[in-house]
């Protein structure tokens, strides 16, 4: 089976940093996704981690260490745009997906 | 189409009605996801069709709730005498399927999804 953990929520000011953390047990792993979900939104792609390391893409970051089965989200430069559900999601041969983060952004 | 298609975008049925919601995925992509989402909940899994391969259907809640594919394109999720608890988004995702060891990006497209209401 699969278990993913990731906070419920979290809150942080304008131009600040945040991160989100997701912790996954698998049966198997091809790559791990970040998705961004805004209030009555389908999701939407942000990141894909298959090796160990960091990826980088604008103000968003995403890490993978699949030894200790855990990845992260990293957002710079918050902006109010930010405002959303983050969504880690896992890919043994199916995606599966953790209940999401909800991150506030305050002026 | 450009992107995964779902339809309709809104239903209410009475309890005790059957529903049929339709996806159509993007072009080429052999891989297709059905998950519900509850208000405020995260994406919850019900069932994985990819190619010809028997699907996985071990996120179907009950046996009220039944999904094909025809011709590896269209899917079509049934639910069956529904209940107030099956009110949710029903979202659609499709995608070329992953292949193992490589860095091929195999994410997932979603739909705008199809609100349920059952009264």
């Amino acid at each position: 089976g699969q278990n993913i953990d990731q906070p419920t929520e979290m809150t942080a000011t304008e131009g600040a940093i945040v991160q989100i953390n997701c912790t996954y047990q698998t049966s198997g792993f091809n790559g791990l996704f970040w998705y961004q979900q805004h209030a009555g939104e389908a999701p939407t792609f942000l990141s894909y981690n298959v090796l160990d390391g960091l990826e980088e893409k604008g103000r968003f970051s995403s890490f993978l260490s699949r030894s200790k089965g855990y990845s992260y989200l990293l957002l710079k430069e918050l902006q109010m745009k930010d405002s959303a559900s983050y969504l880690c999601a896992v890919n043994d041969y199916k995606l599966s997906f953790g209940a999401g983060t909800t991150v506030t952004v305050r002026a | 189409g450009a992107g995964v298609s779902q339809s309709p975008s809104n239903k209410v049925t009475e309890k005790g009605k059957d529903v049929e919601l339709r996806c159509d995925p993007i072009s080429g992509h052999t891989a297709l996801y059905w998950y519900r989402q509850s208000l405020g909940q995260g994406l919850e899994f019900l069932i994985y069709f990819q190619g010809n391969s028997a699907p996985d259907k071990s996120g179907l809640p009950s046996d009220r709730f039944s999904a094909e594919r025809t011709g590896g394109s269209v899917s079509t999720l049934t639910i069956q005498r529904t209940q107030q608890e099956d009110s949710a988004v029903y979202l659609c995702a499709s995608s070329i399927p992953s292949r193992g060891g490589t860095r091929m990006n195999t994410e997932a497209f979603f739909g705008q999804g199809t609100r349920l209401t059952v009264v």
